[in-house]
């Protein structure tokens, strides 16, 4: 069965500070890996994702996100987290064969503390 | 100009009652999704619909019935309200339909939908 997982419901972290936000998946063949940003009473913003190719991505606002197979990880980071990066990030998967169908996170909640 | 719309943003009603909530894409995309979201945040597709023609109907209640006049719009429709409903609900869409093979593809979500069923 496919699923992604993100162990962390919450994430705190001081501004200025590096921040990592962690996702694991476990589906068949190599999945396409997204992550996505809610604010508070928004709807999903595309972040980035990973197809093929260098495993590091980078995407909006500064982030970005490392691919590590062996691992079967996509954590989500930022060198430097600004009070503004606090939202709700999910990552999410799309098993290669089953096209444009995703599968989300249960979601990890930053908190970026001024 | 919003890409992809939806209304209402809140809605409130009492258990039992019928509902709509609306969704709209200017992307000129031809597929698009209803996901709901609970209370803890859990995001699970519902439905999808490519070119008007349901592709992905997932365990929901026969109370929900998805309907898409044209490749624009995707509208909800809920009967029966329960209070397990309460819910966010996003609309989103993509270029390509759910089994399309397309390594760009990605999908673009709505603002939401908050029901609160009393």
């Amino acid at each position: 069965a496919q699923s992604v997982a993100q162990p962390e419901d919450q994430v705190n972290v001081a501004e200025g500070n590096p921040l990592t936000v962690k996702c694991t998946y476990s589906v068949s063949g190599n999945p396409y890996l997204f992550w996505y940003v809610q604010y508070p009473n928004r709807g999903l913003q595309f972040l980035l994702k990973y197809i093929t190719g260098d495993n590091l991505v980078k995407g909006s606002y500064g982030f970005e996100a490392e691919f590590n197979k062996s691992q079967t990880s996509f954590h989500l980071k930022k060198p430097s987290a600004l009070v503004s990066d606090s939202a709700l990030y999910f990552c999410a998967v799309r098993p290669p064969e089953s096209g444009n169908q995703f599968y989300f996170g249960t979601g990890t909640s930053l908190t970026v503390i001024p | 100009d919003t890409a992809v719309s939806q209304t209402p943003k809140y809605l409130v009603t009492q258990m039992g009652n019928d509902k709509s909530i609306k969704c709209e894409q200017n992307l000129g995309h031809d597929t698009m999704y209803w996901y709901k979201q609970d209370s803890k945040k859990f995001l699970k597709i519902m439905f999808s619909y490519n070119n008007k023609e349901l592709i992905i109907n997932e365990t929901v209640p026969n109370r929900f019935s998805p309907k898409s006049p044209d490749k624009a719009h995707l509208n909800l429709h809920i009967n029966s309200l329960e209070l397990g409903d309460s819910a966010v609900y996003f609309c989103a869409s993509s270029s390509k339909p759910p089994f399309w093979d397309s390594s760009t593809d990605t999908q673009y979500f709505g603002p939401g939908t908050r029901l609160t069923v009393l």
